[in-house]
């Protein structure tokens, strides 16, 4: 099986940066996403990283270690409407369905 | 593009009733996944289905069933409803087997059992 972990919650400050951490366990390595969800919606596709590195898409960017095991999430320029929850997902196995972490609440106070 | 569509968005049944909760994917997309999200559990993978057949499956009792039409919508059916199942299920559609094929979902149906 796969194995997920990322911090539960995490608050910041507007306007500052914010690093959501994601550790996995998982066999057949195949891809990690990042999904954010606000409260009562659907959670919306943020980035891919299948090789190691820093995937950059404006104020955000995902960064990818397989060897490790371990990924993150940088959210920089920290606005009140990235408060949601963000989700790292892992792909493994040949499947292409991914399995979800628990998500890490993120607060943004002015 | 019209998004993923659920109907319905909200549900209130009572233990030991059924119900049935449907999903229309994006046009051209023709995998259909349905997740279960808990604030304790998170989300979990309920089961996939693609050209009409399963083919993966989470780890849920039998009581948790799905079919997909020609036309890919997506319908899931819970049996002898229990009040553990009171959650968001969610579904979300892909066109698989292109990178990242990553999955969009739809607003989700809220159901409460009482």
């Amino acid at each position: 099986g796969q194995n997920i972990d990322q911090p539960t919650e995490m608050t910041a400050t507007e306007g500052a940066i914010v690093q959501i951490n994601c550790t996995y366990q998982t066999s057949g390595f195949n891809g990690l996403f990042w999904y954010q969800q606000h409260a009562g919606e659907a959670p919306t596709f943020l980035s891919y990283n299948v090789l190691d590195g820093l995937e950059e898409k404006g104020r955000f960017s995902s960064f990818l270690s397989r060897s490790k095991g371990y990924s993150y999430l940088l959210l920089k320029e920290l606005q009140m409407k990235d408060s949601a929850s963000y989700l790292c997902a892992v792909r493994s196995g040949g499947s292409y369905i991914p399995t979800f972490g628990r998500g890490t609440s993120l607060i943004v106070h002015p | 593009k019209a998004g993923v569509t659920q109907t319905p968005r909200y549900l209130i049944k009572t233990r030991g009733q059924q119900v049935t909760l449907s999903c229309s994917p994006i046009s051209g997309h023709r995998s259909v996944s349905w997740y279960q999200q808990t604030p304790g559990q998170g989300l979990q993978f309920l089961f996939e289905y693609f050209s009409e057949t399963q083919r993966n499956k989470g780890n849920f009792p039998g009581r948790f069933s799905g079919r997909q039409f020609s036309n890919s919508r997506s319908e899931m059916n819970v049996s002898t409803l229990e009040l553990g199942d009171s959650a968001l299920y969610l579904c979300a559609s892909s066109v698989r087997g292109q990178n990242p094929n990553e999955q969009f979902f739809g607003p989700g149906t809220r159901l409460t059992v009482l």
